[in-house]
This record gives structure tokens, sequence and C-alpha cells, in this order.
């Protein structure tokens, strides 16, 4: 079945230090992958979505990379804020089966 | 803004009990799901429902069922709740499946002593 794999549980940061989540995935379809951002008592919500098509997307600072060889995709900030305290899940979508989702990475970013 | 909206924020309940959650949007969208996000914040899919077409993940326990009255409602019922049931329960919508964004509700946090 699909699967997606995101090894990182937690990531301290101070502010202005690089931030990089990496994750991996399978599927035997065409997915579509994404990065969601849970901010404290909120639900997810979209950060960057990277088709199979466009090997990058970026939004508010955040670059997402795509690599089809190796099945994995990435997230990267080069300078985090305190603001982007948050968890951060990779996600992908095969169809109408909904989103499959990383375990979440912990971001905590310290002044 | 919210678009997605879930009632209540918080319930708490006794083993066996029955309970229900809403789940409203008001994006126009065609897909609507529920997803259970537990003490680790595991986010995992239970339902998906489009244009009356329920896919069901099969890990999901048969006391567990969704109800859509129209494509802009999509409820939650548990019929006879377990300790294992506590968590957040997040409802999300999208205009269609598969490439299309989704937006998730705050969470309904239920709690089974």
């Amino acid at each position: 079945g699909d699967s997606v794999i995101q090894m990182q549980g937690q990531v301290t940061l101070s502010e202005n230090d690089f931030l990089f989540i990496n994750c991996t995935y399978s599927t035997t379809g065409y997915p579509t992958l994404f990065w969601y951002v849970q901010y404290s008592g909120e639900g997810p919500q979209l950060l960057l979505q990277v088709t199979t098509a466009n090997n990058k997307g970026s939004s508010r600072g955040f670059e997402a990379t795509y690599d089809k060889g190796t099945t994995s995709f990435h997230l990267q900030k080069t300078s985090v804020q305190e603001i982007d305290s948050a968890v951060y899940y990779c996600a992908m979508s095969n169809y109408a089966q909904g989103l499959t989702f990383g375990l979440g990475t912990r971001v905590s970013v310290f002044p | 803004e919210t678009a997605v909206f879930q009632t209540p924020n918080y319930h708490v309940t006794q083993v066996g009990n029955e309970v229900s959650f809403n789940c409203k949007q008001t994006l126009g969208h065609d897909t609507m799901y529920w997803y259970k996000q537990d003490s680790k914040k595991l986010l995992k899919i239970m339902f998906s429902y489009n244009n009356k077409q329920l896919i069901v993940n099969e890990t999901v326990p048969r006391r567990f069922s969704p109800q859509s009255s129209d494509k802009a409602h999509l409820n939650l019922r548990i019929k006879s709740v377990e300790p294992e049931d506590s968590a957040v329960y997040l409802c999300a919508s999208s205009l269609g499946t598969g490439v299309y964004e989704q937006y998730f509700g705050p969470g309904t946090r239920l709690t089974v002593l």
C-alpha cells in the first residue's frame, strides 16, 4: 500500500538557522506531494504542493524539492523564525484515497 | 478565515457511549474527509466522501460511521466508544479528489474515560 516515511520527529533550532526535513514515499500510482503545517490548536493547512511535473515549489520562504529517482521530497527554509514553530507534515495524495501523511516533524525555533 | 466548521470542540464521555461529531464546509467543495489524529500527532484518513461515494479506510472499526445530508455536511458517529478512540478528529474538504488542496477544520478532541 501507499506509505510516506518522515524520519525526523523533532527539530530544535535557533532563529536564522537552516531547516531541512526529508520524506520518502512509496506508491504504485502517480501521486501528488504536499507539505502541510499545523500550528498549535489548529487543523493542518497547506504550505506547499509539489506535483510530479514540477520539481519545486515555494511559499512563505519555504522551498520544496522533489526527486523522482529516489522517490523523496524535501522541505527547507534558509532562515527560520520563531513563528515557524509548528508541526510539519509531508503528505501524498493518490486520487480518492485522501492524504497519506508522514509522522510529522515538530519544529521548535528559539530566539 | 475559517471555512470548515466542527462541533463540538471537546467531548468527554465514558466507554460504551455513542457520540456524534458535526462538520460543515462553506467552500462549495465536492469532497469531504474525516481524519484521526492520535496523541503522537499521527494523522490517518478514516473516510472520504465524494458525490455520494464513500471510501472507507479498511483499518477503521465498524463502530465508526460517516453521515452526510448534503455535500456541505459530513458528520461522524461512533456507536460504542472505546478508550483507544480518544483522539482529535479532523474534518477536511477539497474541490475534488487527488491533486486538490484539503482545507481542515480545527478538530474535535474526544476523551474516553
